[in-house]
């Protein structure tokens, strides 16, 4: 079975630096999909960023970038220059594409100080 | 483009009472997944959903259910509710299923008591 680790709990920044989130999974397919998620108090799930496997290039969508080691099954997710909006829990979840059953890690919880 | 709805947004309910809670899909998906998020928790994948039909479902037992509607709406129905039951539960739609980003709602708090 896949199982997505993220070990660190909580995680703090000040605004206007950059901070990573790691995530480990494991997984037996050399296909398969990684997302991050946010999720703020208000709940609402909201996807931040994709990679598919068997794109060797990371993805990137405005601040947030990823460093996709398939190697090394890691996924860690960059924020570049934070802003107290991105205070919110992050998830970083696998789809292995048979179906879209996602597995998600524990979640980490990030703080940005003004 | 309407986003996914879910509703109610709070419930509370007692041990061994029976529970629907519903969604709408995005526009244009056909695919709804439901997930069970525990307090401090990251969310677990109840079931999903594929025209109308289940298409996968997770460690769940069989009191946990499951319909899609010819509009692709969707409900989750829970029977014999247990302490245990109470959580966040998420509903995602996507256009299709196999590595396609899933759109979720704002999610369903359930209580039990």
């Amino acid at each position: 079975a896949q199982t997505v680790t993220q070990s660190q709990p909580e995680m703090s920044v000040q605004e206007a630096e950059t901070v990573t989130l790691s995530c480990t999974y494991d997984t037996s397919e050399s296909d398969y999909y990684l997302f991050w998620y946010k999720q703020p108090p208000s709940r609402q799930m909201i996807l931040v960023i994709r990679q598919e496997a068997y794109k060797q290039q990371n993805a990137t969508e405005n601040r947030f970038s990823v460093n996709f080691q398939k190697a090394a099954k890691s996924f860690s997710l960059k924020i570049s220059d934070s802003q107290l909006g991105d205070a919110a829990m992050y998830f970083c979840a696998y789809d292995t594409g048979a179906n879209s059953k996602l597995t998600f890690g524990k979640g980490i919880t990030l703080s940005v100080r003004p | 483009e309407t986003g996914v709805t879910q509703s109610p947004t709070h419930l509370i309910k007692t041990r061994g009472q029976q529970v629907t809670l519903r969604c709408s899909s995005q526009s244009g998906h056909n695919t709804v997944s439901w997930y069970q998020q525990a307090l401090g928790q990251g969310p677990q994948f109840i079931f999903q959903y594929y025209r109308e039909e289940e298409n996968g479902r997770g460690n769940f037992p069989p009191r946990f259910s499951g319909l899609q509607f010819p509009n692709y709406s969707s409900e989750l129905n829970v029977n014999a509710l247990e302490l245990d039951d109470s959580a966040l539960y998420l509903c995602a739609s996507s256009s299709l299923f196999g590595g396609e980003t899933q759109y979720f709602g704002p999610g369903t708090r359930l209580l039990v008591l």
